[in-house]
């Protein structure tokens, strides 16, 4: 049962353009919400991440956005550029609990 | 600064062959340690976790064991391998404080082809 939802799989943007992510989730004991971003052949790397007490997070370029009431979220990079040409991965963590459960990857592509 | 280390990067093995894949950490301690495996196109799942030495927690069921022989050392183990075992395995490492790995480090991966 895969219970954090990503789409798309893959995205092309353009540069200067807006990246859009989403991740849907099913359980609402899920209390912790991190975005990873890796690069091929590389390990993942915290990007930025959400508790379900606020709606939006925003460093830099890369915002979150929580909809707690629709159990869903999203990363959206404003002004994408080449370099941030990667896979994103969604994740969900249940309260108390030390795993990360995480979304299926989303392969962006930035053309320059 | 804190680093991470993984090793072998890359490897090939036969069904039925040992696997040993071994992680350390520099610059911390009594950091909480974590093994990750990454199968192709998909997300990443939990396989152990440690909080201390000898401490391993298990997420899921399977054909592999870990072991923590030293603070700062993590390994991933396999006394035969399947080919269902290929994959991308990740050690990762969270701040001694941080008991709910809210911030986890991961470091370059392991690629393990079972052939």
């Amino acid at each position: 049962q895969q219970q954090v939802k990503q789409s798309p799989q893959s995205l092309i943007v353009q540069k200067g353009g807006i990246s859009i992510i989403n991740c849907a989730y099913e359980n609402t004991a899920f209390d912790y919400f991190p975005w990873y971003q890796q690069f091929p052949g590389k390990g993942p790397a915290l990007l930025i991440a959400i508790r379900p007490d606020v709606s939006e997070k925003k460093e830099g370029r890369f915002t979150i956005s929580f909809n707690k009431s629709a159990k869903q979220f999203s990363l959206h990079i404003m002004d994408s550029q080449p370099g941030d040409s990667a896979t994103y991965f969604c994740a969900a963590r249940r309260r108390g609990r030390r795993a990360l459960t995480f979304g299926s990857g989303t392969r962006l592509q930035v053309q320059p | 600064s804190q680093t991470i280390h993984q090793w072998p990067a890359t490897l090939v093995q036969p069904v039925g062959s040992p696997l040993s894949l071994e992680c350390t950490v520099e610059g911390t301690s009594n950091p909480n340690l974590y093994w990750y495996r990454q199968a192709a196109g998909r997300g990443l799942q939990l396989l152990f976790y440690s909080v201390g030495i000898g401490q391993i927690s298990s997420e899921v069921p399977q054909n592999l064991s870990a072991s923590r022989p030293q603070d700062r050392q993590f390994i991933l183990s396999s006394k035969k391998l399947l080919l269902s075992d290929s994959g991308f395995y990740l050690c990762a490492w969270s701040p001694p404080g941080d008991r709910a790995g809210n911030t986890i480090y991961f470091g370059e991966g392991s690629w393990l082809t079972v052939v």
